[in-house]
């Protein structure tokens, strides 16, 4: 059984730029969410998908925006980059319905510069 | 407002010690209590959950303990290795494959 993939590994970005990151859902699963954690904090909820549509939302701004594919992976793109936007970028997987169990991947560490 | 207080903030145990970490929520629509383990430079693993309708669970050397009336749970790690250093986050949802809300964190040092 595959765990959860993402990639890139590390970003560097300046203020003002826009950034992709991109996940792969574990075998079976079937909704990605997708979690921002700053350092020392615990992770926060950005939004979820499932059956390629946002299926909950926390408090992140607009700019903050996600799709999901048929095979069930999905993208986060974040514009007009903020400093405040440095973090370590978390996808979870899950199966709808199923059980509330999250499982994450190693994460994205995006740097704004 | 924060949802799932944690505590404390960091924690030294010594080999072969009890580990203790608590949470508390405000929520009582929260139905689910995973607790995480993570490293450094790693994501968060999901290492043992409990929902309301029972008020232990036991893991191995994890074992979380849980008071509905609180609002509270808690995690327990027995014979705590230097293995079991890491950060552990609790954290709650409501409903199906809802949003987590985490707690802060716990650092744990597990000294030789």
């Amino acid at each position: 059984e595959t765990g959860v993939t993402q990639s890139p590994t590390h970003l560097i970005k300046t203020r003002g730029q826009q950034v992709t990151l991109r996940c792969s859902s574990q075998s079976g699963h079937n909704t990605v969410s997708w979690y921002q954690q700053a350092l020392g904090q615990g992770p926060q909820f950005i939004f979820q998908y499932y059956r390629e549509e946002e299926n909950g939302r926390g408090n992140f701004p607009p700019r903050f925006s996600g799709l999901q594919f048929p095979n069930y992976s999905s993208e986060l793109n974040v514009n007009a980059l903020e400093l405040d936007d440095s973090a370590l970028y978390l996808c979870a997987s899950s199966r709808q319905g199923q059980s509330n169990e999250q499982f994450f991947g190693p994460g994205t560490r995006l740097t704004v510069l | 407002q924060q949802q799932v207080k944690q505590s404390p903030q960091s924690l030294i145990v010594q080999k072969g010690g009890i580990s203790i970490i608590n949470c508390a929520y405000e929520n009582t629509a929260f139905d689910y209590f995973p607790w995480y383990q993570q490293f450094p430079g790693k994501g968060p693993a999901l290492l043992i959950a409990i929902r309301p309708d029972v008020s232990e669970k036991k893991e191995g050397r994890f074992t979380i303990s849980f008071n509905k009336s609180a609002k509270q749970f808690s995690l327990h790690i027995m014979d705590s290795q230097p293995g079991d250093s890491a950060t552990y986050f609790c954290a709650a949802s409501m409903g199906g494959s809802e949003k987590l809300v985490f707690g802060k964190g716990t650092k744990l040092t597990v000294n030789p």
